[in-house]
Formats: structure tokens, C-alpha cells, sequence
């Protein structure tokens, strides 16, 4: 099974910083990687697929990048509304598989 | 607008097997793969298994050999059996839809439901 793995497990940080969360799979997935945005109570929100395709809607301050084993999912200028847990997953062998989440918190 | 809604009791026993539904709205099940998420409360998510309109199935395999999925297209309804429940289990369920007729990324999700394991 591929297994991915984020870092960090949390975040602080402040409105209008620059932010980034790195995804690292346990082997190669191409570039099949979805970010997925998580508010306390809520389902989780698509924001990034196939590593760097902006979903629609979604902010222009997100973006994404990588392929093979590395991704990053960058907020070029953090909003409030940004306070909130990301996953990273992939979805490369048939099989999905999420990271364990990334919390940004309000520093 | 495609919507999704997860539906079944929220308290099962130990032992016993965990049934949820998921009804589509605003869209087919046909041509698309429909995937089960769930996530214990304050821990992360993990993703239990998704099947085609068709039928056929692929589930995760840490979840393997308790986890059974079916669709009914008439309905519009896929369903989710986690059998010899444990604590373990206790979680929030979603269901979610892949996007473009594969297996890719959940552009879907239902709202999700609690389920709590215990006697």
C-alpha cells in the first residue's frame, strides 16, 4: 500500500503569511494527488487535483505542485477563512490513500 | 448540483454490523465510482473502499474481509456493511463521488454521519 505523509502535523501561522505543507508518498504516484480543505464539522472541501489543477471556485492563493514522490500545496497570502486542517491523498494505484492532515492554526 | 446524504443508525453494538446508505441527488450513480471515507473523532481521515455503478468493488485492506458495498441504481442509493464492529469503528461516515467516470479525486462528499459503537 502507498503511504503518504505530511508535514507538518501543525501549523501557525498569521493572516497574510506565506504557507506551505509538504506530501511525501511512499512511492511514485505520477502526478495523482488531490488537497482537500477541512473545517471543524464540515466534509472536506476539493481544492487541488492531479497535483496542481485548481479546483473551480477555489481561491487563486492556493496552489499546488510536485509529481513522483514530493507535493506541496502553497497559500500564497493566508486568510482567516484558511484557518483549517488540509489532506493530502492520493489516488495513483486504484487505491486511495489520505495523509494524516495538517492543522493551521491562528498564530 | 450533484448531492449526497449518508443515512442509518448512529449507535450499533459491539459485534455487529454497521449498515449505511448514501442517496445521489441532482446527478446518476452511472458511469462514476462512489467512495466510503471515514474519519474517529479529532483523528484524521481514512478511506474504507469505493464501487462502480457497476458493481464491482475495491475495498481497503486494513478494512478487508469485514467491509461488503452495494449500488442500486434504481434508487440512486450505494451502501456501506462494516461487519464485527468495534470501538475502533466509531467514526464519522461520509460518502463521496470520484470524479470523471474513474478513480480520482472526491469532488462530491455527503455532509456525514456519526456512527458510535457501543453496547
Amino acid at each position: 500500500d502507498i503511504q503518504m505523509t505530511q508535514s507538518p502535523s501543525t501549523l501557525s501561522a498569521s493572516v497574510g503569511d506565506r504557507v506551505t505543507i509538504t506530501c511525501r508518498a511512499s512511492e511514485s504516484i505520477s502526478s495523482w494527488l488531490a488537497w482537500y480543505q477541512q473545517k471543524p464539522g464540515r466534509a472536506p472541501k476539493l481544492l487541488i487535483f492531479k497535483a496542481s489543477s485548481l479546483e473551480s471556485g477555489v481561491p487563486s492563493r492556493f496552489s499546488g505542485s510536485g509529481s513522483g514522490t514530493e507535493f506541496t500545496l502553497t497559500i500564497s497570502s493566508l486568510q482567516p477563512d484558511d484557518f483549517a486542517t488540509y489532506y493530502c491523498q492520493q489516488y495513483n494505484s486504484y487505491s486511495k490513500t489520505f495523509g494524516q492532515g495538517t492543522k493551521v492554526e491562528i498564530k | 448540483q450533484v448531492q449526497l446524504q449518508e443515512s442509518g443508525p448512529g449507535l450499533v453494538k459491539p459485534s455487529e454490523t454497521l449498515s449505511l446508505t448514501c442517496t445521489v441527488s441532482g446527478g446518476s450513480l452511472s458511469s462514476y465510482y462512489w467512495s466510503w471515507i471515514r474519519q474517529p473523532p479529532g483523528k484524521g481521515l481514512e478511506w474504507i473502499g469505493y464501487i462502480y455503478y457497476s458493481g464491482s468493488t475495491n475495498y481497503n485492506p486494513s478494512l478487508k474481509g469485514r467491509v461488503t458495498m452495494s449500488v442500486d441504481t434504481s434508487k440512486n442509493q450505494f451502501s456501506l456493511n462494516l461487519s464485527s464492529v468495534t470501538a475502533a469503528d466509531t467514526a464519522v461516515y461520509y460518502c463521496a463521488r470520484d470524479r470523471g467516470g474513474t478513480v480520482t479525486e472526491l469532488d462530491y462528499w455527503g455532509q456525514g454521519t456519526l456512527v458510535t459503537v457501543s453496547s
